[in-house]
C-alpha cells in the first residue's frame, strides 16, 4: 500500500482567498486523484491528476476553480481559489492500487471558510 | 439513480451481533467494489475488496457480491463497538480511469 501524506491537515481561511493542498506519495503513481467531502456527505471526485498532462476535471468542477499541479510521479497539488463558505469541506488526496484495485487515501484537510 | 446507493442508517446493533450494510450499483459491467471504515474526523480506510461473485472472508469481516443483481454487502460478525464508523461503499468506473464511485455511505452503531 502507498503511504501519502497530505498536507495541511486543517486551515481556516477567509473568503476570497485561496489555499493549496499539497499530496506527496512514497512511491511514483500514474494517477492521483482529489476528492471533497462536504459536511455529512460522501465523497466526490474533484479531478484525476496525470503527471505530464492536464488534469480532468468531473462534472460540476471547474479549473478556474479548482487548479491542479501534478510535477511529478510522487507530488500533486489542489488549489481552492477565491474560496467561499460553501468550500468548507474535507479534501482528500488519493492513488490507485493499479489495474482498477483499491485506492488509499491521505489523512485529508479539513477546510474552513468564514 | 444514483450510480451507488446504500442506505445512510443509522443502523444500531447490539455488541457481539451480525451487522449487515448493503450497496447497490447502477453500472452493470463494473468489475471492482470496496468497502471502506470511516471514522468521525478521518479519512477512508479500506477494510475489504471483493472482484469476483460469492463471498470473502477476512477475519469478522466478508464481503458478498452478486453481479446479476448488482448487490454488494458487508457483513460484520461479532459487532464491537470500535465498529461504530460510517461504511462507505465505493465500485470503480467502467471507463477504466482508475477513478471511484462513492455510495453516500452507512453509519453503524454498535451498542454496548
Amino acid at each position: 500500500s502507498a503511504v501519502i501524506s497530505q498536507k495541511p491537515s486543517r486551515d481556516i481561511c477567509q473568503r476570497g482567498t485561496s489555499l493549496t493542498i499539497q499530496c506527496q506519495v512514497d512511491s511514483q503513481v500514474t494517477m492521483m486523484f482529489w476528492y471533497r467531502q462536504q459536511p455529512g456527505q460522501s465523497l466526490t471526485l474533484i479531478a484525476t491528476a496525470n503527471q505530464g498532462s492536464e488534469a480532468t476535471y468531473e462534472s460540476g468542477f471547474v479549473i478556474d476553480k479548482f487548479p491542479i499541479s501534478r510535477p511529478n510521479l510522487t507530488f500533486s497539488t489542489l488549489t481552492v481559489s477565491n474560496m467561499s463558505p460553501e468550500d468548507s469541506s474535507i479534501y482528500l488526496c488519493s492513488v490507485e492500487g493499479g489495474g482498477n484495485t483499491e485506492a488509499f487515501f491521505g489523512q485529508g484537510t479539513r477546510l474552513t471558510v468564514v | 439513480q444514483k450510480e451507488v446507493e446504500q442506505n445512510s442508517g443509522p443502523l444500531s446493533v447490539p455488541e457481539g451481533a451480525i451487522a449487515s450494510l448493503n450497496c447497490t450499483y447502477s453500472d452493470r459491467v463494473s468489475q471492482s467494489f470496496f468497502w471502506y471504515r470511516q471514522y468521525s474526523g478521518k479519512s477512508p480506510e479500506l477494510i475489504m475488496s471483493i472482484y469476483s461473485n460469492g463471498d470473502k472472508e477476512d477475519g469478522r469481516f466478508t464481503a458478498q457480491l452478486n453481479k446479476a443483481s448488482q448487490y454488494v454487502s458487508l457483513l460484520i460478525r461479532d459487532s464491537q463497538p470500535s465498529d461504530s464508523a460510517t461504511y462507505l461503499c465505493a465500485v470503480h468506473g467502467s471507463s477504466n480511469t482508475g477513478k471511484l464511485i462513492f455510495g453516500q455511505g452507512t453509519t453503524l452503531q454498535v451498542k454496548p
